[in-house]
């Protein structure tokens, strides 16, 4: 039973641009919700949060949005850089547990 | 800077052996937590601890262990390794109650190829 989904296994977009990743989950009970960012041979890192009384939280370039009655999310990158070629992981929260989504690869290009 | 430290980056063990996946905190966090990565599958839950001596089972606990006898190291022990328990796995670590806010930390990860 997947709570968390990443239905886009990859994206690719052109330095500049916008990208935007996707995530829907299925438990309304989460309270919490993080981004991870991943690299190759090394362990995620922590990108940005947003609480399920909240529908939008930037930082910087990042920027989530949260529909809970779509039990949606979505990551806002923008501009997009070669240096955010990674894996990303929506990972939801609950009692101090995270569960992490499926993924998705993004490739930023020149 | 704080940091989850995992003991080997890439170990390759034979079917049948008992294997020590070894995790070290040094942010005096109360919860630890082991997981895998696959392919398509994202990270799994194995187990989780909120406490010394403390283990949860998380998603997928069969053919694993754990040991938390000091509160920062926290061991996945496969008792008896197939194939298909090759993996990357993962330790993180979180303070308690605070996961939400600050994420976890988590380690660089173990590469294990059961052969």
């Amino acid at each position: 039973d997947q709570q968390v989904k990443q239905n886009s296994p990859s994206l690719s977009v052109q330095e500049g641009r916008i990208s935007i990743l996707n995530c829907d989950y299925t438990n309304s009970m989460f309270d919490y919700f993080l981004w991870y960012k991943k690299y190759p041979a090394e362990g995620p890192t922590f990108l940005i949060s947003i609480s399920s009384i909240k529908d939008k939280n930037e930082d910087g370039r990042f920027t989530v949005f949260l529909n809970k009655s779509a039990k949606h999310l979505s990551l806002h990158i923008v501009p997009s850089q070669p240096g955010d070629s990674a894996v990303y992981f929506c990972a939801p929260i609950n009692t101090d547990k995270l569960i992490f989504g499926t993924g998705t690869r993004l490739q930023v290009f020149p | 800077d704080v940091k989850v430290t995992q003991s080997s980056r890439y170990l390759v063990k034979r079917t049948g052996e008992k294997v020590f996946l070894e995790c070290v905190q040094d942010m005096d966090h109360e919860n630890m937590f082991w997981y895998r990565q696959d392919p398509g599958l994202g990270l799994r839950l194995i187990y989780f601890s909120y406490d010394v001596k403390m283990k949860e089972k998380g998603d997928i606990p069969e053919g694993y262990s754990v040991s938390r006898e000091k509160k920062e190291r926290f061991s996945l022990i496969l008792e008896s390794a197939s194939t298909n328990q090759t993996s990357m796995y993962l330790c993180a670590s979180s303070a308690l109650g605070q996961g939400a806010y600050y994420g976890y930390t988590f380690g660089s990860g173990t590469r294990l190829t059961v052969v």
